[in-house]
């Protein structure tokens, strides 16, 4: 069966500070991948989604940054993370090709907050 | 308008009660409805999937899909405490990449 991770849980950065969260999805290959953010009140973001390998499709543009270095490993990135980055971070993924799904299936999640 | 409504409630309903919940849409394109169950502080779960209109049936859960009336409805029959979380509709079309989300219903159940 499918599992996907997201570490870490839970993480506090001040103001300026990089970001990297990393999630990883196992007993599937050739996976759609997506990064969400969801912030009180105001339901989930699409922030990226990837297709493939170094594949990357930005969906609002801010000071955040995606990438795909492995076929089931997606990564969030920031070079200076402000106040309103603050919030539950979700990635996702979905079947592609032969397997091809239109569902997606959650991580666990990252609760960020930014003081 | 927005593409996707859904009431943020809270909804409240005593236990074994039958529960709706309800989205509209904008987009006639849509095809493809999901239902998405979220404890607080963890990831959505998907509960069901239907395809077009019509109803599908899953133990205690039902979806409803209305195209023509771009009209969504999750129900819940014999509701109980651990069904409290809060309720996430999902849609996309033939052919979208991605999935175009309501904003949630929070549902509490009481003993």
């Amino acid at each position: 069966s499918q599992t996907i991770h997201q570490w870490p849980a839970t993480l506090v950065q001040p103001v300026g500070s990089p970001l990297s969260l990393e999630c990883t999805v196992e007993g599937t290959s050739n996976p759609n991948l997506y990064w969400y953010r969801q912030a009180a009140g105001r339901g989930l973001q699409l922030l990226f989604y990837s297709v493939g390998i170094g594949q990357i499709s930005s969906e609002v543009p801010q000071n955040l940054s995606a990438s795909r270095p492995q076929d089931r490993q997606f990564i969030l990135s920031s070079k200076k993370l402000l106040l309103s980055d603050s919030g539950f971070y979700l990635c996702a993924w979905s079947a592609r090709g032969r397997m091809s799904s239109y569902e997606q299936y959650f991580g666990p999640g990252t609760r960020l907050t930014v003081t | 308008q927005k593409e996707v409504e859904q009431d943020p409630g809270p909804l409240s309903v005593p236990e074994g009660a039958i529960v709706s919940l309800n989205c509209t849409y904008s987009n006639s394109a849509f095809q493809y409805f999901m239902w998405y169950r979220q404890y607080s502080r963890k990831g959505p779960e998907l509960l069901m999937y239907t395809y077009s209109s019509g109803n599908k049936e899953d133990g205690r859960f039902t979806a409803q899909v209305d195209k023509s009336s771009k009209y969504i409805s999750l129900f819940i029959r014999d509701s109980q405490p651990s069904d409290s979380a809060t309720y996430l509709c999902a849609m996309r079309g033939s052919g979208y990449s991605t999935l175009t989300f309501g904003k949630g219903t929070m549902l509490l159940v009481s003993p």
